[in-house]
């Protein structure tokens, strides 16, 4: 069964950077979408961006144009994204997603997510 | 950026009640879109894809429907773990973006 297992909590100061990574498995990782949704406490939901596994083509929210970067390692099947200049509103649950093969696929499978905590 | 408009933000409902949410798309999507259900502390997971399509797995007394630029998510014969945020996501262009979410309550 597909699984995408993400790396745990992070704290981090305002101005640093923080890079989560997401271990994909049961599914072919070169085959779909791997894309990045963060939620912040008690609200909804939000499209960072995506990375095509096979190519590593990327594209980004504009809102975070600069400051992310979605990378892939295909040979351990793993995703990362990275933020940086990290400020309190970046306090979110991101989430690492898979969507079918198309980059306007619907998200079928979703990592458990991971807090970053941003805080002085 | 195509925004999404969902509503209502909020309900309440009885078991076995009827349920609608609609989603309003700022410009034309095609049947690019998809409904997903959240539970507290938990992951979305997809009900509806293209608009109208079940996802596998997913309950029969969920579907979708589409009319021009509104989206519709409806919920027949409720039942209690059907409590959830439910979104709507536009896959049609990116952004891919998502309405602000309905929360449902089971009375």
């Amino acid at each position: 069964q597909v699984q995408l297992v993400q790396s745990g909590a992070e704290v981090k100061k305002p101005g640093a950077s923080v890079k989560v990574s997401c271990k994909a498995s049961g599914y072919t990782f070169t085959g779909y979408f791997m894309h990045w949704v963060r939620q912040a406490p008690g609200q909804g939901l939000e499209w960072m961006g995506w990375i095509n596994p096979i190519s590593g083509g990327t594209e980004y929210a504009q809102k975070f144009q600069g400051r992310v970067t979605l990378t892939r390692d295909t040979s351990i099947t793993t995703a990362y994204m990275e933020l940086s200049r990290l400020s309190s509103d970046d306090t979110a649950v991101y989430y690492c997603a898979r969507s079918t093969k198309s980059a306007n696929g619907w998200i079928e499978d979703w990592g458990q997510g991971t807090l970053v905590t941003v805080s002085s | 950026d195509i925004q999404m408009t969902q509503s209502p933000s909020s309900l309440s409902a009885s078991v076995g009640d009827r349920v609608t949410i609609t989603c309003r798309a700022s410009q034309y999507i095609s049947n690019y879109l998809n409904w997903y259900q959240q539970k507290p502390g938990k992951a979305p997971k997809v009900l509806i894809y293209l608009a109208s399509s079940l996802q596998s797995g997913v309950p029969s007394r969920f579907s979708g429907s589409a009319s021009g630029p509104d989206f519709t998510l409806t919920i027949t014969s409720l039942q209690p773990e059907d409590s959830a945020t439910y979104y709507c996501q536009q896959t049609y262009r990116t952004p891919l973006t998502f309405g602000q979410g309905t929360r449902l309550e089971i009375k």
